[in-house]
């Protein structure tokens, strides 16, 4: 079984500049993969960062990183120069035996 | 290529109806897998299908069933349906080929329901 746990219900951040959205996860599985999704209010479910757990080096794409450390099993997702589009609610997200269990989101606003 | 579709976009039923949603995956994908969206929540795991097989199930009522066609294409039904159904439900599909990893998912826009 898996839980994930999203601390931060609102996050903001100057457009340009750099936000970190934080996650702790808990896993009974050896064999785990981690996800960043984002919600726009179009409501389409998109990815943002997918990593998995036996890779030590975090994963990257373009302007989002992930910061995984896994004896803690925290994976935060780092947001670099924010742009307005970045808006939306983010879902930390764990993997395994096929099906995804979600956190309860942070929704990122984006000041201009 | 376009991606996962469902239908319809927004439907209304009153309680003790049935509801049938459906979802084609992405060309080329075998799995769809379904979700339960109460507003302001996460993604709640209802099924998971590959091959026309179930490969996993989330802790939902039998009310809920699902199916899975030759084509990859997939219904999900709710029966006798309760206030506490109305959500938003995700389709979501993957190529499904690796047997106990989750292969990355791919979501459609949803159906809103609305349970009167």
């Amino acid at each position: 079984a898996q839980t994930v746990t999203q601390s931060q219900p609102e996050m903001s951040v100057q457009e340009a500049e750099t936000v970190t959205l934080s996650c702790t996860y808990d896993t009974s599985e050896s064999d785990y993969y981690l996800f960043w999704y984002k919600q726009p209010p179009s409501r389409q479910m998109i990815l943002v960062i997918r990593q998995e757990a036996y890779k030590q080096q975090n994963a990257t794409e373009n302007r989002f990183s992930v910061n995984f450390q896994k004896a803690a099993k925290s994976f935060s997702l780092k947001i670099s120069d924010s742009q307005l589009g970045d808006a939306a609610m983010y879902f930390c997200t764990g993997g395994s035996n096929y099906k995804l269990t979600f956190g309860k989101g942070t929704l990122l606003t984006v000041n201009p | 290529d376009a991606g996962v579709t469902q239908s319809p976009t927004h439907l209304i039923k009153t309680r003790g109806q049935h509801v049938t949603l459906r979802c084609s995956p992405i060309s080329g994908h075998k799995s769809v897998s379904w979700y339960q969206q109460v507003l302001g929540q996460g993604p709640q795991f209802i099924f998971q299908y590959y091959e026309k097989e179930e490969r996993g199930r989330g802790n939902f009522p039998d009310r809920f069933s699902a199916r899975q066609f030759p084509n990859y294409s997939s219904e999900l039904n709710v029966n006798a349906l309760l206030l506490g159904d109305s959500a938003l439900y995700l389709c979501a599909s993957s190529s499904g080929g690796l047997a106990g990893v989750t292969d990355t998912q791919y979501f459609g826009p949803g159906t809103r329901l609305t349970v009167l």
